[in-house]
């Protein structure tokens, strides 16, 4: 049984510049989330999927934010024209569906823009 | 707004005692309770939950209350071991029954709990 995946661990990049994280859950969970975590803070919700399906973005997602979810098996988070108010972990959890609410989270993606 | 709050920023506890972290919540249709553990450099790793249903629920040394009028949560550790120091995370969420979306969650800012040998 492999947990969530997140590639890359770590991700350096200089403001303006595109990046892309994937994001590998649970294969058997058709729920998949993406949240931020900030230094001191606790992770906030950025948006779900149920299968391929995108049901809900925070506002904290802004247009420079993107995520799919192809096939509903892995999911991609691409950030367009990075700020340095970007910098921060990003995180996915999936859940298993139906009635289930634990969701279970990958090691995240450290990224900083400089 | 913080909808969840952990007032405590840190803890510390000697092996062996009980650790206790609380958690307040405002809103009072989160119906499902949840905590985690993390450690630096990985991820929130599920340690248990509670549904609104419950003012208790146990697993090994691990015990969650949940006083719903007073909207607290605590979680209990007895006995405490150094291997249980990590910032735990409260977490909220609402069931799309009671008018929520999509199971996400609702986190605290955390307590940082250590454990001294």
């Amino acid at each position: 049984d492999t947990g969530v995946s997140q590639n890359p661990r770590h991700k350096i990049t200089k403001r303006g510049q595109n990046v892309t994280f994937r994001c590998d859950p649970i294969s058997e969970h058709n729920r998949l989330y993406w949240y931020r975590q900030t230094l001191g803070q606790g992770p906030e919700f950025l948006t779900y999927f149920q299968n391929e399906a995108q049901l809900e973005k925070s506002r904290l997602l802004s247009d420079r934010f993107s995520a799919e979810r192809p096939k509903g098996s892995f999911s991609t988070l691409e950030i367009q024209r990075t700020e340095q108010g970007d910098s921060a972990m990003y995180l996915c959890a999936s859940s298993l569906g139906g009635l289930s609410y634990e969701q279970y989270f990958g090691p995240g993606t450290r990224l900083t823009v400089t | 707004d913080q909808q969840v709050k952990q007032n405590s920023p840190s803890l510390s506890v000697q092996e062996g005692r009980i650790s206790i972290l609380n958690c307040d919540y405002t809103n009072s249709m989160f119906d499902y309770f949840l905590w985690y553990k993390k450690y630096p450099a990985e991820g929130p790793t599920f340690l248990i939950s509670i549904s609104s249903i419950k003012d208790k629920n146990e697993d090994g040394r691990f015990t969650v209350f949940l006083n719903k009028s007073a909207k607290h949560l605590s979680l209990h550790i007895v006995p405490s071991q150094p291997g249980d120091s990590a910032v735990y995370f409260c977490a909220a969420s609402q069931s799309p029954n009671s008018g929520g979306s999509n199971y996400k969650l609702t986190f605290g800012k955390g307590t940082l709990l250590t454990v001294n040998p």
